[in-house]
């Protein structure tokens, strides 16, 4: 069991819908990292919370919208996604982001299916 | 261009029969590498880090070695469980704290 708990483990929602997925962890870790992983591929970097502060934002489009409401919560809010948004959303910690380099702990995602 | 590039992108080995993965990297400035292991429907679960060419790292039946331009995960006598997604990643200075994953290996050891 990965000590990252993602919920809901699958989720499926309109395009007009509004929906949250929930990341907690209980390590400590002060950084929280949201993926988004499309079928045979890698992870993709969407955004990092370093001391519950957005640090990066890859060019995420605005439908999604993180929030860190504190060191062990990281919630993804979710409104007129597309069909494309499709895929596996993974919530990682770390103990922090910054050097050395830590290794990031992966919670085992939310399936997400947009209609 | 890739900066991380992982082969081969399949494996097929006998029960007992080792092999390597191979991870090559062209970022700069290296601060890590990572490596992963990813089931079906579920998240990537850490193996090891290394952080400086020479460095080994061993764990049951996998040993991760680092150059300074490629890793590779070595597998003895591997067992069906071994069978996954083997993921690599870098972390250097030329993207920050940003992970950059290769596409990965997928592997299949058969009894």
């Amino acid at each position: 069991d990965t000590e990252v708990t993602q919920t809901p483990k699958h989720l499926v929602m309109g395009m007009t819908n509004k929906k949250s997925l929930k990341c907690e962890q209980h390590m400590g870790h002060r950084a929280m990292y949201w993926y988004k992983q499309k079928a045979k591929k890698p992870p993709e970097l969407m955004f990092v919370y370093s001391y519950e502060k957005l640090s990066i934002n890859e060019s995420v489009p605005s439908r999604f919208s993180p929030e860190c409401p504190n060191s062990s919560l990281l919630n993804l809010h979710l409104h007129a996604l597309q069909p494309e948004d499709s895929a596996l959303y993974l919530c990682a910690s770390s103990l922090h982001d910054r050097a050395p380099s830590l290794p990031q702990h992966f919670g085992d995602g939310t399936r997400l299916s947009i209609l | 261009e890739d900066q991380v590039t992982q082969s081969p992108e399949a494996l097929r080995l006998q029960e007992g029969e080792s092999s390597s993965l191979n991870c090559s990297y062209t970022v700069s400035g290296l601060r890590g590498l990572f490596w992963y292991r990813q089931d079906p429907g579920k998240g990537p679960e850490f193996l090891f880090t290394l952080y400086s060419a020479g460095e080994e790292k061993e764990k049951e039946r996998l040993k991760a070695t680092l150059t300074k331009k490629e890793s590779f995960l070595h597998i003895t006598a591997p067992k069906p469980e071994d069978s996954a997604t083997y993921l690599c990643a870098v972390q250097a200075m030329e993207y920050g704290n940003k992970l950059v994953f290769g596409a990965g290996t997928i592997l299949r050891v058969k009894s």
